[in-house]
């Protein structure tokens, strides 16, 4: 049974940078596409970006070009997305979310979501 | 990327259907079959319902099925049930291996 677990609730000062780990288990690591996925308070959903860890190279999206970074440590089985320059607007929860087939190319199809993380901006 | 369009809300009764639509453009529901359908309950992670158009993940009721016609998909919920008062998204490719949600749709089983 795949699990994300998530890291824990962040508080951050506008300016700064956040890193959110999601750790996965009970299946293999590398095949398999996670993409970050956010949720403003009272909002929708947001893709943000993904990555397919055997092939390192993440694809993000337009808004959040410049500002965020995602990365894998195939080692640990952990996904890892960090946003910089934050600003009020970047409170939300963010989750990773994994897909159940094993592909070439991230797809918006998510099997299996991490528990979220709260990230809170606020001076 | 602009976020793909549905309804603010929907609303039905016991055991009756709904539709959900969800408008995008020929770059991304329009481009592929790649159109994925997320329920989401108040307080919980998103749950995959559909995907490709119209493929159901194994434990998903036949209630749920999805469509597609140029660039508009549709999810349909037949038999409504209390349970299935949530938030529902869309999510489409949208080029150059990204996604893109729709702003949700939220269903009040009346």
């Amino acid at each position: 049974q795949v699990q994300l677990v998530q890291s824990g609730a962040e508080v951050k000062k506008p300016g700064s940078s956040v890193k959110v780990s999601c750790k996965a288990s009970g299946g293999t690591f590398n095949n398999y596409a996670i993409s970050w996925v956010r949720q403003a308070p009272g909002q929708g959903l947001e893709w943000m970006g993904g990555i397919i860890p055997i092939f390192e190279t993440p694809k993000y999206a337009q808004n959040f070009q410049g500002r965020v970074t995602i990365t894998t440590d195939e080692s640990t089985s952990t996904a890892y997305m960090e946003l910089s320059s934050l600003r009020s607007e970047d409170t939300a929860i963010y989750y990773c979310a994994r897909e159940s087939k094993q592909t070439t190319v991230l797809t918006p199809i998510f099997d299996y979501w991490g528990q979220g993380t709260l990230v809170t901006v606020s001076s | 990327q602009s976020a793909l369009t549905q309804p603010a809300s929907v609303s039905g009764s016991p055991g009756q259907s709904i539709t959900i639509s969800c408008t995008g453009t020929s770059s991304d529901v329009g481009s592929d079959n790649l159109v994925s359908w997320y329920q989401q309950h108040p307080g919980k992670a998103p749950k995959l319902m559909i995907y490709e158009v119209t493929k159901r993940p194994s434990g998903v009721s036949n209630r749920f099925s999805g469509s597609k016609s140029g660039n508009t998909a549709s999810l349909t919920i037949s038999g409504l049930q209390a349970e299935d008062e949530a938030d529902y998204y869309c999510c489409s490719s949208a080029g150059n291996h990204t996604s893109v949600f729709g702003g949700g749709t939220k269903l009040t089983v009346l």
